[in-house]
């Protein structure tokens, strides 16, 4: 099994729909909870970050934290064609003195008009 | 955001060659950058983490005296592919730690071994 389980899609959506994207964890030690997008041929860019349990949100986009279930979601409402991209979960584990990102599979989001 | 440059973006070389690639945090000082390789349609695998001033730590099953790195600066990071084969063909990605689990990424250097 997966320390991080995320579902590659893809995912098909009209514009304007709320797009919830999930991931699920096995080790509890994870510390903080990220999502990052990633164009095609480009590095990924943080969008969110969230250390707790609950919701954080930013604009369009809500991450989720449920520590209990072992659960994160990126909830993006109203989406756009520009938010068709790839996003991964990620969760930083304190290792050998850093905080290691251990990373989602992604999922590939296509938002057409 | 905190920027990350990668130089270059994009490589071809032959099988047998070494490619060097760089890594450069452009407006905060990294002390820890990472190295990552991305296969098509996957995510990102961690490679090593590398210190500034000291050896990089590698990942299990990551070969130390293929992947060269160094961190000679608190901005600068190199890896290096010796004796690449096309294998080794890969989307390499590093970041930069910008405080606590602010991992900021580079735009990614693609290697083609021929």
């Amino acid at each position: 099994q997966k320390e991080v389980e995320q579902d590659p899609g893809p995912l098909s959506v009209p514009e304007g729909a709320i797009v919830s994207l999930n991931c699920t964890y096995s080790n509890s030690a994870f510390q903080y909870f990220m999502w990052y997008r990633q164009y095609s041929r480009k590095g990924p860019e943080l969008l969110m970050y969230t250390y707790s349990s609950g919701n954080k949100e930013d604009g369009r986009f809500t991450a989720q934290v449920d520590k209990s279930s072992k659960y994160i979601s990126l909830f993006i409402r109203d989406s756009q064609p520009s938010d068709s991209a790839t996003y991964l979960c990620a969760m930083s584990l304190f290792s050998g003195g850093y905080n290691k990102l251990i990373f989602g599979a992604g999922t590939r989001l296509a938002v057409h008009p | 955001g905190a920027v990350v440059s990668q130089h270059p973006s994009w490589v071809i070389c032959k099988s047998g060659t070494s490619v060097k690639i760089e890594c450069r945090s452009l407006d905060f000082q990294a002390t820890t950058m990472f190295w990552y390789r991305q296969f098509p349609k996957q995510s990102l695998m961690l490679m090593a983490t590398s210190n500034e001033g000291s050896k990089a730590t590698y990942e299990q099953g990551v070969e130390k005296d293929k992947f060269l790195i160094n961190h000679a600066s608190l901005t600068l990071s190199t890896l290096t592919v010796t004796s690449a084969h096309p294998e080794d063909s890969s989307f390499y990605i590093c970041s930069g730690l910008a405080g606590v689990g602010g991992q900021f990424f580079g735009p990614g250097t693609r290697l083609t071994v021929l």
